[in-house]
This record gives structure tokens, C-alpha cells and sequence, in this order.
């Protein structure tokens, strides 16, 4: 089945710090692959996306690139701050309906990222 | 647009007892997904439904579990003779199902504790 492995946690850094956390993933076929975060008493929040090989989703300063060959879709930013201090979430979903849409989602068991001033 | 919207946000209960959440969707959302999330954990698959059909059902949803959307729209999961493994983050999920867009949106979730 499918799976999601994400680097342990908690990562610590301080402000203007560059930031990566891993994610591999176990699929069959193509799947689409996902960023969500979790700001503290809030609800999880898509961060991005990428729906095939080699497409990098961004948003907020955060990009990832959808690596087939290495089967990872690793997080990033260049400098982070103390307001991306949440709990991140890489998931995957397989493409359904002949890759109109997405169907359920398989998560990995999040990093906590605190950024210090 | 209110967005997804859980009910109640927290539920205290004692073991054995019954408990139903409730889960309000996007409005133009045709398909609603329930998660559980357990501390320090991703969440974890229960079930989906497309309108009022429930497509799929995780293996972790035991016979105490149900889920229901009668007319399409809101959607309940009860569970039944709560036990302490019961306690966890409850959470909804919906989105469209004839396109790719921003896929799923979540709701803030119903943290359940069973004493």
C-alpha cells in the first residue's frame, strides 16, 4: 500500500534560516503529492502541490520538487520565520477517474518546526 | 464560504458511552472524507463519501464505527461503546470530486478523550 516517511522532528531554527524536511513515498503508479501545515489550534492548510514527475509546487516562500527517481518530494525555504513555526504534513493521494481527481489521502506523521527569533 | 465546519470541537466522554460529530462541508463539495489523528501522528483514513454514497472504508473503522451523509450535505460519524483507543483528533475533510484543483479542505477537527 501506500506510505509517507517524513524526517523526524522537532527541527529548531532560527529566523533567516534555510529550511529543508525529507519526504519519501511509497506508490504505485503516479500519485499526486502534497505540503499541508498545521498552525497551532488551527486546521490543517494545503502549503502546495505537484501532480506529476518533475513539477515543483510553491507557495509562501516553500517549494518542493516531484522527484520519481528518488520517490521524495522534500520541503523547503530559504529563510524561514518565526511565523512558519506549525507542524508539516507531506502526503500523497492517488489520482483517480482517470486522473481527474484525487482520492484519499496518505499522510506522513508530521514535523514540528519551531523558528526562533 | 465558511469552510468546513466540525461539531463539537471537543467531546469528553466516559467509556462505553455513545458518541456522534457532526461535520458541515464546503457547500459546493460533493465529497467528504473523515480522518483520525492521533497525537504525534499524521492522520489516518476512515471513510469517504461521494454525495450520499459511502465509497470507501478504512480497515481501521471497527463495527462500532458509522458514518452516515443521508441527503449529500453534512455528514455524522458515531461511535459506538467508546474505548480509551478511541481518543483522538476527528477530522473532516471535503472537496470536488470532477476536478484536481486545491483538493481537500479540513476542518479544525473534534478532539475526543474517552476517561
Amino acid at each position: 500500500g501506500n506510505s509517507v516517511t517524513q524526517m523526524e522532528g522537532p527541527v529548531t531554527l532560527s529566523e533567516e534560516a534555510f529550511l529543508t524536511i525529507n519526504c519519501t513515498y511509497t506508490a504505485t503508479g503516479y500519485p499526486s503529492l502534497f505540503w499541508y501545515v498545521q498552525y497551532p489550534g488551527e486546521g490543517l492548510q494545503l502549503l502546495l502541490k505537484a501532480t506529476k514527475a518533475d513539477d515543483k509546487g510553491s507557495n509562501k516562500g516553500f517549494e518542493a520538487t516531484y522527484r520519481k527517481e528518488t520517490t521524495s518530494f522534500h520541503l523547503e525555504k530559504g529563510s524561514v520565520q518565526v511565523s512558519d513555526s506549525a507542524v508539516y504534513f507531506c502526503a500523497l493521494s492517488d489520482k483517480i477517474y482517470r486522473g481527474t481527481s484525487y482520492g484519499k489521502l496518505t499522510f506522513g506523521q508530521g514535523t514540528i518546526l519551531t523558528v526562533h527569533p | 464560504d465558511t469552510g468546513v465546519s466540525q461539531d463539537p470541537r471537543h467531546k469528553i466522554t466516559k467509556r462505553g458511552q455513545n458518541v456522534t460529530f457532526r461535520c458541515d462541508p464546503i457547500s459546493e463539495h460533493n465529497r467528504l472524507y473523515w480522518y483520525r489523528q492521533t497525537l504525534g501522528q499524521g492522520p489516518e483514513f476512515l471513510t469517504y463519501f461521494q454525495n450520499e454514497a459511502q465509497l470507501e472504508k478504512s480497515r481501521l473503522l471497527s463495527d462500532r464505527f458509522s458514518a452516515e451523509r443521508p441527503k449529500g450535505s453534512f455528514s455524522t460519524l458515531e461511535i459506538q461503546r467508546t474505548e480509551q483507543g478511541d481518543s483522538a483528533m476527528y477530522l473532516c475533510a471535503s472537496s470536488l470530486s470532477f476536478r484536481q484543483g486545491p483538493g481537500a479542505f479540513f476542518g479544525q477537527g473534534t478532539r475526543l478523550t474517552v476517561v
